[in-house]
């Protein structure tokens, strides 16, 4: 089992603050996903990143895959209301079946 | 909205009691997957199936079983409720077993055990 740290655990910030997430694992990865779960809701899919030393950005978020495909950011940018949720990472599952194995996640509270 | 529909919202009930969760997947998707969400666990896999066959087991209890129907709706049922049982269940879907990318849940059924 690849087991994934994510840290930190909680982070309450202000709105417009910048903040950084991580997902660190000691396995590499193909590719490793990002997903974001809001109050009330089931996680949706972020982004995929697949190449040691991607960068992805969607928006004010910024994605980084490790060089050694073991590690990963989550880097916003003037962080909003709306930013605020869980944040899962999870390895991008093997073909013959679509099951994920996230981390514990890092709870994101964005206050105005 | 993510298309896959998911029944009750909010469960109630009591210790050693039998309940049934309900699963719509989004149209076309095939696979469906039941995930466990409380505080000290995470979110954990429980179960997949691909069009009506178990495809993939993961930290599912004996407890705990799941089937999928030929219209392709899901149902967790899970019995001899016990307080540690209370959390988030989510059903997920996606069109093949192997589309890990594109994964979609459903908003999540609340079960409380009293």
């Amino acid at each position: 089992t690849q087991l994934l740290e994510q840290s930190p655990q909680f982070l309450s910030i202000q709105e417009g603050e910048n903040l950084t997430v991580y997902c660190n694992s000691s396995s590499v990865f193909s590719s490793l996903q990002w997903y974001r779960q809001e109050p009330g809701e089931g996680p949706v899919l972020l982004v995929t990143v697949v190449t040691g030393g991607e960068v992805k950005k969607l928006k004010r978020l910024t994605f980084q895959f490790g060089d050694a495909r073991k590690d990963s950011s989550l880097h916003i940018t003037a962080a909003q209301p709306g930013d605020t949720g869980l944040y899962l990472c999870a390895p991008e599952p093997p073909e013959h079946t679509g099951k994920l194995i996230f981390g514990q996640g890092t709870t994101l509270q964005v206050k105005p | 909205d993510s298309g896959v529909t998911q029944t009750p919202k909010h469960l109630i009930t009591a210790t050693g009691q039998r309940v049934t969760l309900r699963c719509s997947p989004r149209s076309g998707d095939l696979s469906v997957y039941w995930y466990q969400q409380s505080l000290d666990q995470g979110l954990q896999f429980l179960i997949q199936y691909y069009n009506g066959e178990e495809r993939a087991k993961g930290n599912i209890l004996e407890r705990f079983s799941a089937q999928q129907f030929p219209d392709l709706h899901s149902e967790l049922n899970l019995s001899s409720l016990e307080l540690g049982d209370s959390a988030l269940y989510f059903c997920a879907s996606s069109v093949d077993p192997g589309d890990g990318g594109r994964v979609f849940f459903g908003s999540g059924t609340q079960l409380s055990v009293l």
